[in-house]
């Protein structure tokens, strides 16, 4: 009865390093969402993917920002060369399919601080 | 451009109040608004409304839309100190992204 999974929950980077997060949805979910919540801030759409898929990524940075979802394994949300902004909590939510009548059921979240 | 604003951005009540959140939304190709509830951790769903007028319950929690508005409200009955949390509006569009608003922060006193 696992929900959405994500490690690491803290991660700290020193500026110009690579963040790997990752999000494994809830089994039999094919959907994954991955959001940005910044100090004092509402949640922000950053990309929809589905297996092998981005769906939408209109809310992700244009540079250093990328994300996956493989056929095998979990999602990725990657991050290349942080800097201080990129401190924040990434949440991952899944969803089995599109639809009005699905919600998205969210991870506890990744926290990057970057020093 | 989207836009969910939710009122207050804060509220302390003392046990046993009833309060009311607000929310209003502008969203293209609007589908569905979600309520969550965030305590520490990763928003927790609370409902979702797709149709105006018809107020959905659990507990002492209830939520009713308007579409014609575009508005919806969260009420919460009889609080208890388990209630404080921050409570997130969120449109969801029909190409299913979820728009979250900055939330009310509600602090309950003993």
């Amino acid at each position: 009865n696992a929900g959405v999974m994500q490690n690491p929950r803290h991660l700290v980077r020193r500026r110009g390093q690579e963040a790997r997060l990752r999000c494994s949805p809830v089994k039999g979910h094919s959907h994954v969402y991955w959001y940005r919540q910044l100090p004092e801030e509402g949640l922000k759409f950053m990309v929809y993917l589905q297996k092998e898929n981005i769906i939408d990524e209109s809310g992700m940075p244009k540079e250093r920002f990328s994300a996956e979802f493989p056929k095998e394994g979990p999602s990725i949300l990657r991050i290349q060369q942080v800097v201080r902004g990129d401190s924040a909590a990434y949440f991952c939510a899944s969803s089995p399919r599109t639809g009005t009548t699905d919600t998205q059921y969210f991870g506890p979240g990744t926290r990057l601080t970057v020093l | 451009e989207d836009k969910v604003v939710q009122s207050p951005l804060s509220l302390v009540v003392h046990e046993g109040d009833t309060v009311t959140l607000n929310c209003s939304y502008e969203v293209t190709n609007f589908r569905s608004l979600l309520w969550y509830k965030q305590e520490k951790k990763a928003p927790t769903f609370l409902f979702m409304l797709t149709s105006s007028g018809i107020e959905k319950k659990s507990g002492r929690l209830s939520s009713i839309l308007d579409k014609k508005e575009l508005f919806s409200i969260l009420n919460i009955t009889a609080t208890q100190t388990g209630d404080s949390a921050i409570y997130l509006c969120a449109p969801k569009t029909g190409d299913d992204k979820i728009i979250f608003g900055k939330g009310t922060r509600l602090h309950i006193l003993p």
